[in-house]
């Protein structure tokens, strides 16, 4: 069955600090991952797609399937980071199911 | 555009009861689907609508249904309520051709059973 593994809660940083949330994944396939982001008081977004390799805010995850995983990472974080990172794997087609990790806090101090 | 709307944001109802969830997705988006999130969870896939048909089900008894009108909203129905059913509903809206993985999601519907 299909699984993400969050394993922090909270991560906490002070600014300026390297920053690195991490994701595992399940799935025998080929899965296509993401990262969502919600900020205090808005909604759950899309952050980046692992096919896209793109780096958004800063942001990079590389898909690592050997280890499967998916880790989220910025070489300096700024305050406006804080907020809940959702890891989250797609299986399946065109009508895809996402699965979601449990989610991580990421609080970045002054 | 407002984006994805539900409706109603709060609501509590007792055990045994029922509800109806709400849900009008993004302008030009056709296809719906439902996640619930417990406290400190992230959300879990109920089920997805696409042309009014229930296209994709996660692991949820049928005491939780659906439907989708030909306008593309969407209701979240769930029968003889349960205390375990305290959760947020988010609505999750999207288009089927071209799609990137990008969700667009609501702001929530959050339920209280008591």
């Amino acid at each position: 069955a299909q699984r993400v593994t969050q394993p922090e809660k909270l991560l906490s940083v002070f600014k300026g600090a390297p920053v690195e949330l991490k994701c595992n994944y399940s799935y025998s396939g080929s899965p296509e991952l993401f990262w969502y982001v919600q900020y205090s008081r808005q909604r759950l977004q899309l952050l980046l797609r692992h096919i896209s390799r793109e780096s958004i805010k800063g942001f990079t995850a590389d898909l690592n399937k050997g280890e499967t995983s998916f880790h989220l990472k910025k070489p300096f974080a700024q305050e406006e980071d804080s907020a809940m990172y959702y890891c989250a794997l797609t299986v399946g087609g065109n009508f895809n199911k996402f699965y979601f990790g449990s989610g991580t806090k990421l609080n970045v101090k002054p | 555009d407002a984006g994805v709307t539900q409706s109603p944001t709060h609501l509590i109802k007792t055990r045994g009861q029922q509800v109806t969830l709400r849900c009008s997705p993004k302008s030009g988006h056709d296809t719906v689907s439902w996640y619930q999130q417990a406290l400190g969870q992230g959300p879990q896939f109920i089920f997805q609508y696409y042309e009014e048909e229930e296209r994709q089900r996660g692991n949820f008894p049928d005491r939780f249904s659906g439907h989708q009108f030909p306008n593309y909203s969407s209701e979240l129905n769930v029968n003889a309520l349960l205390l375990g059913d305290s959760a947020l509903y988010l609505c999750a809206s999207r288009r089927r051709e071209g799609f990137n993985g990008e969700l667009f999601f609501g702001e929530g519907s959050r339920l209280t059973v008591l």
